[in-house]
C-alpha cells in the first residue's frame, strides 16, 4: 500500500527565513501530490497540487511555492517567512488509478516568532 | 472546477438521535466524493468514498452517504448518535485538484 513521509514535524522558525517542507510518498507511481494548511475552523486550505513532475498548480496566492523535482517527492518552500504562515501543513497524495484512495503526511507545525 | 460547501459548521445533536451533514459539491468532471472525520489532535480517516459505483455509500462506524447528482449533493447520516461520534467532519470533492469542506463540528449531548 501506499505510504507518505512529510518532514520535519514540528519547526520553529524566525520571521524572514527560509522554509522548507518535504513529502515523499512510497508505493505508488504518478500520484496527484497536494499540500494544504489546515487551520481551526477553516478546514483543509487547498495551497499546491501537482499532476507531475514539473507540472504546479497554485490555488491560493501567498508567501510560498511548490516544486516536484521527482515523480514522488513534493517540496513546499519559502523564500522568507511572515507571522501569517504559521500553522499546520498537511500533504496529501491521491493515485487515482488505485481507487482514489487519498493518503495523508503526518503534517508539519510551522511556528514563525 | 471543484468545489465543495458544507452547511453548518456545528450541528448538535442528542445521542440515540439522527446524524445530518450536509454537503454540496460542484465539478466539471464525473466527482469522487468523500467523507473524512478528525478527532481532537488526531489525522484525518476516512469514512467514506464515493467513486461512480453504488450511490448509496456505506462507511465506518454505522455511517453512510447518497450521492444524488440532481442534487449535487453528497450528505452523510447515521440513524443513531452515539458519544464517540463528536468529531470535526469534512466533505472532499476531487476530479483532478482535491478540495476540502470547511468542516462541521459534530456535538452529540448525553
Amino acid at each position: 500500500s501506499q505510504t507518505i513521509h512529510q518532514w520535519p514535524a514540528t519547526l520553529v522558525q524566525p520571521v524572514g527565513s527560509p522554509l522548507s517542507l518535504e513529502c515523499t510518498v512510497e508505493g505508488t507511481s504518478n500520484p496527484n501530490l497536494y499540500w494544504y494548511r489546515q487551520a481551526a475552523g477553516r478546514g483543509l486550505q487547498l495551497l499546491f497540487y501537482s499532476v507531475g513532475i514539473g507540472q504546479i498548480s497554485s490555488e491560493v496566492p501567498q508567501n510560498l511555492s511548490a516544486s516536484r523535482p521527482q515523480d514522488r517527492q513534493f517540496i513546499l518552500s519559502s523564500k522568507k517567512l511572515l507571522l501569517s504562515d504559521s500553522g499546520f501543513y498537511l500533504c496529501a497524495s491521491l493515485a487515482p488509478t488505485v481507487g482514489n484512495t487519498i493518503y495523508f503526511g503526518e503534517g508539519s507545525w510551522l511556528t514563525v516568532v | 472546477a471543484q468545489s465543495v460547501t458544507q452547511l453548518g459548521s456545528h450541528v448538535s445533536v442528542s445521542e440515540g438521535a439522527l446524524v445530518l451533514l450536509r454537503c454540496n459539491y460542484s465539478s466539471s468532471v464525473p466527482p469522487y466524493l468523500f467523507w473524512y472525520v478528525q478527532y481532537p489532535n488526531q489525522g484525518l480517516q476516512l469514512l467514506l468514498k464515493y467513486t461512480s459505483a453504488a450511490t448509496l455509500v456505506k462507511g465506518i462506524n454505522g455511517f453512510e452517504a447518497e450521492f444524488k447528482k440532481s442534487e449535487t449533493s453528497f450528505h452523510l447520516t447515521k440513524p443513531s448518535a452515539h458519544m464517540s461520534d463528536a468529531a470535526e467532519y469534512f466533505c472532499a470533492v476531487t476530479g483532478g485538484k482535491l478540495i476540502f469542506g470547511q468542516g462541521t463540528e459534530l456535538s452529540v449531548k448525553p
